[in-house]
This record gives structure tokens, C-alpha cells and sequence, in this order.
């Protein structure tokens, strides 16, 4: 199997703080890594691309010093929003690839709210 | 700049009623199209991925088709747990082949 777990599922935080969320590939080693958000009736928007041992790609307009990406290793993805504020509160979603030529496996999400 | 527009948005059939999905899509060079389900409150669920023009795929009540411009997933009598969203994806050449541009997908809704 391709099994892709985020943790947690749901968090709430405080406006201003900061919040870490989990992308594990439990039954392969991941290359690569992606993570998108997702606003209420809208599509999966790509974020940025990790790589394992390197500096994560963002996309245009994404901000890099808002959202951390660390990639440490072939299964652990990590995205850190930083003084998180209201408009942050979306669904965040992650894949994980073997490989560049290989397709990805999305998690199950992580509902973000920010009060 | 790579698009995806589905359509329609939401699509609403009887049990046993078969219709299908569209996806048109604009991409410098297209390396892979893909179709996901989504649930509510859940991450997208993969379904098929095509690769070139005329080449067609199925899963149970699914079909999927390519053209150079569009995709259409076909659904065949369909079941109430057929209900989600279904989306499609792009990916063109020279990015990695998960590195996907959505649309925003189709709601289709089967009633008994």
C-alpha cells in the first residue's frame, strides 16, 4: 500500500501562536512531498514541494518565513505555521512521493482554526 | 499558466442514472492527469492517472478518458456511495509527476 498519515486532524489555536502539523509516510520511504491548502468549496491550491535533506520549493505568493517546511527524512514532512492569524484557518493537506516520477499519496488533512 | 476547470459543478443522479464528469485543462506539455474523490472533511482518494491522448482506464463504475484538450470520467449506474467530490489534476512536463495543479472539482450527489 501507499498509506499517508497527517497528524493532528483537527487543531485549534490561539491567534499568534504558532502550530506544527505532521506528514508521515507510514509504508514507503517519500523523495518528495507536497502540501496544499484548502479553502471551503475551492480547490487543492500546491503550496510548496519538499525535498528529503533540502530546502523546500514554495510557490509563487506562498510565504516561506510564514509556513516552515522541514523535511528531515524519507518519511516525515513537517509544515509549521508562524503567528498563525484568523485568515490562516484552512485545511491543510500533504502527499508524499517516492519518487519524481512517481504519483502521490495525500493525507488525510488537518482542519487549522485560528480564534 | 496551467488551468483546470471542471465542470459541472455540482451534478445530482438518481441511482442507476449514468452520467459524466469534464475536465478541461490547459498545460505546457501535459505529463500525467489525474482524478481524485474526495469526501468530506477527508484528503482525496486516487482513482486513475492518464498519460496520453486516447488512453482510457477503469475502476469498477469509472471510466476515465483522455483527449488532448479534456478529460471525462464516465460513471456507470452509479450508487449512493458514489457521493463525493470528484477532482481532476494536471501535471505538466519537466515538474515531478506529484506536483499537481487542481480543479475545483465536481459534487456529485446519488439519491435512492
Amino acid at each position: 500500500g501507499a498509506v499517508v498519515s497527517q497528524h493532528p486532524s483537527r487543531v485549534i489555536c490561539k491567534s499568534g501562536t504558532s502550530v506544527k502539523i505532521e506528514c508521515r509516510s507510514l509504508d514507503f520511504q517519500a523523495t518528495t512531498m507536497f502540501w496544499y491548502r484548502q479553502f471551503p468549496k475551492q480547490s487543492l491550491m500546491l503550496m510548496a514541494t519538499s525535498n528529503e535533506g533540502s530546502k523546500a520549493t514554495y510557490e509563487q505568493g506562498v510565504e516561506k518565513d510564514k509556513f516552515l517546511i522541514n523535511h528531515a527524512s524519507l518519511t516525515l514532512s513537517t509544515l509549521t505555521v508562524t503567528s498563525a492569524h484568523p485568515e490562516d484557518s484552512s485545511f491543510y493537506i500533504c502527499s508524499a512521493a517516492r519518487g519524481p516520477n512517481t504519483e502521490a499519496f495525500f493525507g488525510q488533512g488537518t482542519r487549522l482554526t485560528v480564534v | 499558466e496551467d488551468q483546470v476547470t471542471q465542470s459541472p459543478e455540482a451534478l445530482r443522479l438518481q441511482e442507476g442514472e449514468s452520467s459524466s464528469l469534464n475536465c478541461s485543462y490547459t498545460v505546457s506539455g501535459l505529463r500525467g492527469l489525474f482524478w481524485y474523490r474526495q469526501d468530506p472533511g477527508k484528503g482525496p482518494e486516487f482513482l486513475f492517472t492518464l498519460y496520453s491522448a486516447g488512453e482510457e482506464k477503469e475502476k469498477e463504475r469509472l471510466k476515465a478518458t483522455l483527449t488532448k484538450k479534456e478529460s471525462f470520467l464516465h460513471i456507470t449506474a452509479p450508487k449512493p456511495e458514489d457521493s463525493a467530490t470528484y477532482l481532476c489534476a494536471v501535471t505538466g512536463r519537466g515538474s515531478t509527476l506529484g506536483r499537481l495543479y487542481f480543479g475545483r472539482g465536481t459534487q456529485l450527489t446519488v439519491w435512492p
